[in-house]
């Protein structure tokens, strides 16, 4: 069984520029969840998709956003980059929609210049 | 605001001896997940607790939720080179993410 992809594997971004992710889940799996894993910082959670809506926000701007297509891949879009969005975007999926047990993927390494 | 606290955050042992990880917070926490990360690579889920007191065995690493659900522990026996990593613990934080800690960068040196 395949698990969490996302692609592209590293994406490299000028300030200003828009950054778009993409996360296909495990075979199965509704709820899609997006992380940002700054240096230092550990892992901070940044938005809960299931079933192509937004369950939950965590403490970020409104220039990151995303959205859930029907076949339940995701998408990250961050707006008006700044040098601080540079970090590894983690997706994650669950079985269970909105369970404490989810399985990442290898991530996007993103880097703003 | 939810916060888990790892310690210790960096570990360096040699192989064959034992070792604990903790994760602690003034909050509890509906279940408790352990993760290992590589270099440039997501998380792995090694073992999810969800009951207070409970302890979980994955070969040489023993997992155990405290009693109050406010804090857990890894312990490693007979560490191998090959348990090098970072770890990480997360709580289910409510509202369905989950909270992480901010890591414990084990080494293992043969």
């Amino acid at each position: 069984e395949a698990g969490v992809t996302q692609s592209p594997t590293h994406l490299i971004k000028t300030r200003g520029q828009q950054a778009t992710l993409r996360c296909s889940p495990i075979s199965g799996h509704t709820s899609v969840y997006w992380y940002q894993q700054a240096l230092g910082l550990g892992l901070q959670f940044l938005l809960w998709y299931d079933e192509g809506e937004e369950r939950n926000r965590g403490n970020f701007p409104p220039r990151f956003s995303g959205r859930q297509f029907p076949n339940y891949s995701s998408e990250l879009n961050v707006n008006a980059l700044e040098l601080e969005d540079s970090a590894l975007y983690l997706c994650a999926s669950s079985l269970v929609p909105g369970t404490d047990t989810q399985y990442f993927g290898p991530g996007t390494r993103l880097t703003v210049l | 605001t939810q916060l888990l606290e790892q310690s210790p955050q960096f570990l360096s042992i040699q192989e064959g001896e034992n070792l604990t990880v903790y994760c602690n917070s003034s909050s509890v926490f509906s279940s408790l997940q352990w993760y290992r990360q590589e270099p440039g690579e997501g998380p792995v889920l090694l073992v999810t607790v969800v009951t207070g007191g409970e302890v979980k065995k994955l070969k040489r690493l023993t997992f155990q939720f405290g009693d109050a659900r406010k804090d857990s522990s890894l312990h490693i026996t007979a560490a191998q080179t090959g348990d090098t990593g970072l770890y990480l613990c997360a709580g289910g934080g409510g509202a369905q993410k989950l909270v992480f800690g901010q890591g414990t960068r084990l080494t293992i040196n043969p």
